[in-house]
């Protein structure tokens, strides 16, 4: 149940387009379709971005989508908006029925 | 409305226990799969349990084993926590939270409720 690595911050500037990426191995990210994605605000819940890799449940605006290659997941933030600005958190199943969490991105808008 | 809030959170003594709730309303409880989730102060998102829509199967990661039992009551729409031997490490504010499909995916949380693991 080893955390799945992520970049500690990421930046953009308003409009531009930013990546996040999440590598675990084969016995989570690269071995299942079962990775998503969680936006938190400072002292809020997370919530949900994308689920199932690319998958963006219903009220999540079209600029955020999500890919995997191999072991590695990625998170797309295109034209990024002030509000944007948050921490994001990848998450995979690792197989047994457990999950497991990355480390967390902070992303910071310019 | 659809909402999850937790409660029982407080301060306990290392080896010490504590049990939180989670009560559910807005959506088929029973229907669903409930997961538990914490987040230590400053830091990341930490997935702890999970309990089938039907509380035949509980999981959890290898640090809670053996000192965590998640369990939940469909006749109250209501997830358990159950905190036994408790350690400085397991400080967290803690989170319960809906799956929404496949595993990982969590579309429903509670506001949270904080354990403080201090002598």
């Amino acid at each position: 149940q080893s955390a799945l690595t992520q970049p500690p911050s990421a930046s953009g500037s308003p409009g531009q387009s930013v990546t996040i990426s999440c590598t675990g191995t084969s016995s989570d990210v690269g071995g299942h379709n079962y990775v998503s994605w969680y936006q938190q605000h400072p002292g809020k819940a997370p919530k949900l971005m994308i689920s199932e890799v690319s998958k963006r449940p219903s009220g999540v605006p079209d600029r955020f989508s999500g890919s995997k290659s191999g072991n590695t997941a990625s998170l797309t933030v295109s034209g990024l908006q002030a509000e944007d600005e948050a921490d994001y958190y990848c998450i995979s199943y690792a197989g047994s029925h457990t999950v497991v969490f990355g480390g967390g991105t902070k992303l910071t808008v310019l | 409305q659809v909402q999850l809030v937790e409660s029982g959170g407080g301060v306990v003594q290392p080896g010490g226990s504590l049990r939180l709730s989670c009560a559910a309303s807005g959506f088929p409880f029973s229907s669903y799969g409930m997961h538990w989730v914490r987040q230590a102060p400053g830091k990341g998102l930490e997935w702890v349990a999970f309990a089938w829509y039907d509380g035949t199967n509980q999981y959890y990661r290898d640090s809670v084993k053996g000192r965590f039992t998640v369990s939940r009551d469909n006749s109250k729409n209501t997830l358990s926590l159950q905190m036994n031997s408790l350690r400085p490490e397991d400080t967290a504010v803690y989170y319960c939270a809906k799956e929404y499909t496949g595993y990982g995916a969590f579309d429903i949380w509670g506001q949270g409720t904080m354990v403080t693991v201090s002598s």
